[in-house]
């Protein structure tokens, strides 16, 4: 199976740090995609974890534990543009790339 | 912006209808995938192409069908369409050997 699990909604204040978690199963993994999406609009590309271990792009951070099936997505000195739908997918397509996206978490920042 | 691109934007239509979505990939990209996103469910993966051959099929129904041509382009055919086919449809395109995908802006498909 490729099922992955993320909670189905934050909130969380302007300025703050969140943390958005997100669980999948192991077998057949390569790899753990992140993207934006605001309502209505395409998702973008955050970050893309293939290895165990913290990326730091900016004030967005992915964190990967292959032998855990866990990932999450760390924003900082978080903006009201940051509020939008996280999306986690898992790249199981080996030659294929296809992606399998869980139903996302939407991100409420408030002031 | 993605560098992929969509027509239509929206789209209405009644059911039973039948109609073609395009997608145009970023410049140099190979490899194009259609997505299904409803608002009951995340997205969801349709099929994959990569130069002009079908590579990977998810979850798509037989009423639906898609195509590469030779310029790259692709197109997804909706066909004997029902209310519950109403969603938005993204195409996204990536490159050899490179795993990230890009996303359209996506056509918004109502069916009436």
């Amino acid at each position: 199976g490729q099922n992955i699990d993320q909670p189905t909604e934050m909130t969380a204040t302007e300025g703050a740090i969140v943390q958005i978690n997100c669980t999948y199963q192991t077998s057949g993994f390569n790899g753990l995609f992140w993207y934006q999406q605001h309502a209505g609009e395409a998702p973008t590309f955050l970050s893309y974890n293939v290895l165990d271990g913290l990326e730091e792009k900016g004030r967005f951070s992915s964190f990967l534990s292959r032998s855990k099936g866990y990932s999450y997505l760390l924003l900082k000195e978080l903006q009201m543009k940051d509020s939008a739908s996280y999306l986690c997918a898992d790249n199981y397509g080996g030659a294929t790339n296809k992606l399998i996206f869980g139903t996302g978490t939407l991100l409420a920042v408030q002031p | 912006d993605s560098g992929v691109t969509q027509t239509p934007k929206h789209l209405i239509t009644a059911t039973g209808q039948r109609v073609t979505l395009r997608c145009s990939p970023r410049s140099g990209d190979l490899s194009v995938y259609w997505y299904q996103q409803s608002l009951d469910q995340g997205l969801q993966f349709l099929i994959q192409y990569y130069n002009g051959e079908e590579r990977a099929k998810g979850n798509i129904l037989e009423r639906f069908s898609a195509q590469q041509f030779p310029d790259l382009h692709s197109e997804l055919n909706l066909s004997s369409l029902e209310l519950g086919d109403s969603a938005l449809y993204f195409c996204a395109s990536s490159a050899t050997r490179e795993e990230t995908q890009y996303f359209g802006p996506g056509t918004r498909l109502l069916v009436l």
